[in-house]
């Protein structure tokens, strides 16, 4: 499997607090992407990363922000989190931003939003 | 951007059987990649269709690209436990190379 950690793999907070959700990877690879996973919506891209410190929203922004300020490192912030952000966040990560390049998925982050 | 429409969204088998899943989109696809993920899992790169008509095979799976590139199916022939999981196909999203949409996905369960 690709070299791709996210943390943390579960968290449980309240509605109102930020969360920060971490992605690494030691690929080297450019392309950095967030996506979120419900149940009767598949994998639904949150923003992606084109390199350091250039991002992009995608089909479900709302609510998120992200940064990258090295190579490495992914991070997805909710500034207030809210029960609909309940859900799994998978990050992805590929070497080029061309469709004939797999991406390879890290393990996901469980959150809970009480 | 752009939508591709998976179906099933569920198919149960007994161990043996044949599955078959459909991806469809209105409209043309440049390619496409299958992907798997088992229950509890990450999803997992199959395999990527580019050319029109292509059918490709890995052991028990065949993937093939419609001829007019808008459509595309994965067939698993005589199904085994080990295939449990959710199958997506996943194409392009508008005109943009970054950025995949993944289809619904179809959960096979498969009964021993």
């Amino acid at each position: 499997d690709a070299g791709i950690t996210q943390s943390p793999r579960h968290k449980v907070t309240e509605t109102g607090t930020p969360v920060t959700l971490r992605c690494h990877q030691t690929e080297n690879h450019r392309y950095m992407y967030w996506y979120r996973q419900d149940p009767g919506h598949g994998l639904r891209l949150i923003h992606y990363s084109y390199g350091v410190k250039d991002t992009d929203k995608g089909e479900v922004s709302d609510g998120y922000s992200v940064s990258r300020s090295k190579t490495e490192d992914f991070l997805l912030t909710l500034e207030s989190a809210t029960s609909s952000q309940t859900s799994v966040y998978f990050c992805a990560i590929s070497e080029a931003g061309q469709l004939n390049q797999p991406q390879h998925f890290g393990d996901g982050t469980r959150l809970s939003i009480l | 951007g752009q939508q591709v429409m998976q179906i099933p969204q569920y198919q149960h088998v007994q161990e043996g059987e044949d599955f078959t899943t459909y991806c469809n989109s209105s409209t043309t696809l440049s390619n496409i990649q299958w992907y798997k993920q088992r229950p509890g899992g990450h999803p997992v790169f199959l395999i990527q269709l580019v050319k029109s008509g292509e059918v490709k095979k890995q052991k028990r799976l065949t993937f093939q690209f419609g001829e007019a590139k808008k459509n595309s199916s994965l067939h698993i022939t005589a199904t085994q436990t080990t295939d449990v999981g959710i199958y997506f196909c996943v194409a392009r999203s508008g005109g943009s190379n970054y950025k995949l949409t993944f289809g619904k996905g179809t959960l096979l369960t498969v009964n021993p």
